[in-house]
């Protein structure tokens, strides 16, 4: 079945590390991207990819940053100067302009 | 870009209709209306979109007012499944780049009861 996987499910670090939270996707989508979402907010765009090694930065880019190498996967990384890290991250993918997204089913980072 | 305004939460009776009303009044003409859904701790599920005429499938209907500053979205039996957020959504689409990023906002917390 096509989806998007999104792994591990919970993550925990210390602060002070980075951490990369992977990203797949088997749909043959040309676009995907990435959110944060904290308690009771909305979802906040961090990076966008419409093709392969291109990206560009979202609404809250600082302290992140991915890779478009291959067209199934965008990994994000999230660096030691992003200063409130804890999460919930989500990832998704669509096949391009007039689309609907498919999410994975998230990333909850806990920084402690 | 166009914002949408959405009541933070509503009721509905199981089996009954939900409705769910935003406003979108600055919106542009090559913007569409997106809805999502987002249960506890998943990621969001797409419902339905539109540009200027109602659509229908297997889970809503989406109405659009003639001036495109308002649309509803209609689940017709509602049923405990269906408590979730429910955002509703403008694209900010440019058709020579910047894709077409969907920009989330709180959107409406539906809870559905017995």
């Amino acid at each position: 079945d096509g989806g998007i996987t999104q792994s591990p499910k919970y993550l925990f670090r210390k602060e002070g590390q980075n951490v990369t939270l992977s990203c797949e996707q088997n749909l043959n989508h040309d676009a995907m991207y990435w959110y944060r979402q904290d308690p009771g907010q909305g979802l906040r765009l961090i990076y966008y990819s419409q093709i392969v090694n291109d990206f560009q930065k979202g609404d809250i880019a600082e302290g992140y940053s991915v890779s478009r190498e291959k067209k199934e996967s965008f990994p994000l990384t999230v660096t030691s100067a992003q200063k409130n890290p804890t999460a919930f991250y989500l990832c998704a993918s669509s096949p391009g302009l007039g689309y609907g997204y498919t999410f994975g089913s998230g990333t909850r980072l806990t920084v402690v | 870009d166009a914002k949408t305004t959405q009541p933070p939460s509503m009721d509905c009776a199981e089996g009954r209709a939900a409705n769910l009303p935003c406003n979108h009044s600055t919106i542009s003409g090559n913007e569409y209306v997106y809805w999502y859904r987002q249960i506890h701790s998943q990621g969001p599920q797409y419902i339905i979109h539109g540009l200027k005429n109602n659509e229908t499938n297997e889970m809503a209907s989406l109405i659009i007012t003639e001036d495109r500053k308002s649309s509803t979205l209609i689940l017709p039996h509602a049923t405990l499944r269906d408590t979730a957020v429910y955002y509703c959504i403008v694209r900010v689409g440019k058709l020579t780049g910047g894709g077409n990023k969907l920009t989330f906002g709180t959107g409406t917390q539906l809870k559905v009861e017995l």
